[in-house]
């Protein structure tokens, strides 16, 4: 089955600064590539999703790159702000049965104003 | 637009109690319905997943079960509850797409 790997488990910026998570995937059928931001006692809200057809996507501060060839992508975040504060997930997935996805073990991003 | 809804929003249950969580979703037909579970600190543990009604299949063997007796109903079930059940519980669903979408979550301890 799918391996996702997320790196680092946290990660302490100061605001105005940028931040970038990445992760690592093992299944080379895997074609979609969405990531959630977990605010504390909340759940998860799906922030942006890349497919495997493109290489990088934006909206505003945060961007996602795909590299497929060698199965991994990454969050960027520019110009943090404190409510970026949260614990981000990446996940992979593609258009099986069930549209599963497997998840990343998060990253804890602080942001230090 | 499409909703989810999750409850009881919170439980505390005694170790041996029964364990009913509800999860349904309004605005789409037939979507695929999952459980999560989520311990303190952690990450997303899948626990169920549903393609359609009386559908379901399991990615943890456990004292949890599921089921799904109408299309966008979604129970997750035990008969006695254990202390390592505890956990932030998340029902998530989609539709013809990928995009995965969560509900509000049940924060379940066991005492």
């Amino acid at each position: 089955g799918e391996n996702v790997e997320q790196h680092p488990s946290t990660l302490s910026v100061q605001e105005g600064d940028s931040a970038v998570i990445k992760c690592t995937y093992s299944d080379s059928a895997s074609n979609y590539f969405p990531w959630y931001k977990q605010e504390l006692g909340k759940r998860p809200q799906l922030i942006i999703d890349i497919r495997s057809n493109v290489g990088e996507k934006k909206d505003q501060r945060i961007a996602v790159t795909l590299n497929k060839t060698a199965k991994h992508f990454s969050l960027h975040i520019t110009e943090t702000q404190p409510e970026d504060s949260a614990v981000y997930f990446c996940a992979a997935g593609y258009n099986n049965a069930g549209n599963m996805l497997t998840f990343g073990g998060g990253t804890r991003l602080m942001v230090k104003p | 637009s499409q909703t989810i809804h999750q409850w009881p929003a919170t439980l505390v249950q005694p170790v041996g109690s029964p364990l009913s969580l509800e999860c349904t979703v309004e605005g789409t037909s037939n979507p695929n319905l999952y459980w999560y579970r989520q311990a303190a600190g952690r990450g997303l543990q899948l626990l169920f997943y549903s393609v359609g009604i009386g559908q379901i299949s399991s990615e943890v063997p456990q004292n949890l079960s599921a089921s799904r007796p109408q299309d966008r109903q979604f129970i997750l079930s035990s008969k006695k509850l254990l202390l390592s059940d505890s956990g932030f519980y998340l029902c998530a669903w989609t539709g013809n797409s990928y995009e995965q979408y969560f509900g509000p979550g049940t924060r379940l301890t066991v005492t």
